[in-house]
């Protein structure tokens, strides 16, 4: 089966600085990877997904995501964070179309 | 254009009362998901269909739990009698196809509290 972990619950980081949301998967054959964002009350919010090709993807709002099969990672970064970036991240595999989710990071931005 | 959109926002039952949750998809999505997130499991797959193939359920935790999707487009979640366990955050979803690799555009949920 497949699936994704997060292993930080949250993380900290200053305006400005450099964030960096972990991801680590287990699939078996070509991982289909997804970050998502989730303000208070509200939905899910699509980032950005791998499929294939470039190991660098680029994603809304100025992030983006590293894939390293060697290292089975998919870590979502963003050169320079802001306070709105606050909010819970959430990475995803998909499985036979049905997403399996990570138990979601909370990123705090302070100014 | 319109995202997804879900109604009611919010809703407070009592145990043992039976719940309808709906779901407006993207105009033209095929697929449709539901989802359930809570505090205890994160957030856990449902159910989910795909034009007019019968609907993948493998992930409904119990019989008290069912979906429909009329005419290919709005979804019915419907829950009979609620537990308290049954409390959570319940979210739609929908993509062009039904590929691993379309992307899911989730609307704003449903908070479903059972007293």
């Amino acid at each position: 089966a497949q699936s994704v972990a997060q292993p930080e619950d949250q993380v900290n980081v200053a305006e400005g600085n450099p964030l960096t949301v972990k991801c680590t998967y287990s699939v078996s054959g070509n991982p289909y990877l997804f970050w998502y964002v989730q303000y208070p009350n509200r939905g899910l919010q699509f980032l950005l997904k791998y499929i294939t090709g470039d190991n660098l993807v680029k994603g809304s709002y100025g992030f983006e995501a590293e894939f390293n099969k060697s290292q089975t990672s998919f870590h979502l970064k963003k050169p320079s964070a802001l306070v709105s970036d606050s909010a819970l991240y959430f990475c995803a595999v998909s499985q036979g179309g049905k997403l399996i989710f990570g138990q979601g990071t909370e990123l705090s931005v302070k100014p | 254009g319109a995202g997804v959109s879900q109604s009611p926002s919010n809703k407070v039952t009592e145990k043992g009362k039976d719940v309808e949750l709906r779901c407006d998809p993207i105009s033209g999505h095929t697929a449709l998901y539901w989802y359930r997130q809570s505090l205890g499991q994160g957030l856990e797959f449902l159910i989910y269909f795909q034009g007019n193939s019968a609907p993948d359920k493998s992930g409904l935790p119990s019989d008290r739990f069912s979906a429909e999707r009329t005419g290919g487009s709005v979804s019915t979640l419907t829950i009979q009698r609620t537990q308290q366990e049954d409390s959570a955050v319940y979210l739609c979803a929908s993509s062009l196809g039904a590929g691993a690799k379309d992307t899911q555009y989730f609307g704003p949920g449903t908070r479903l509290t059972v007293l």
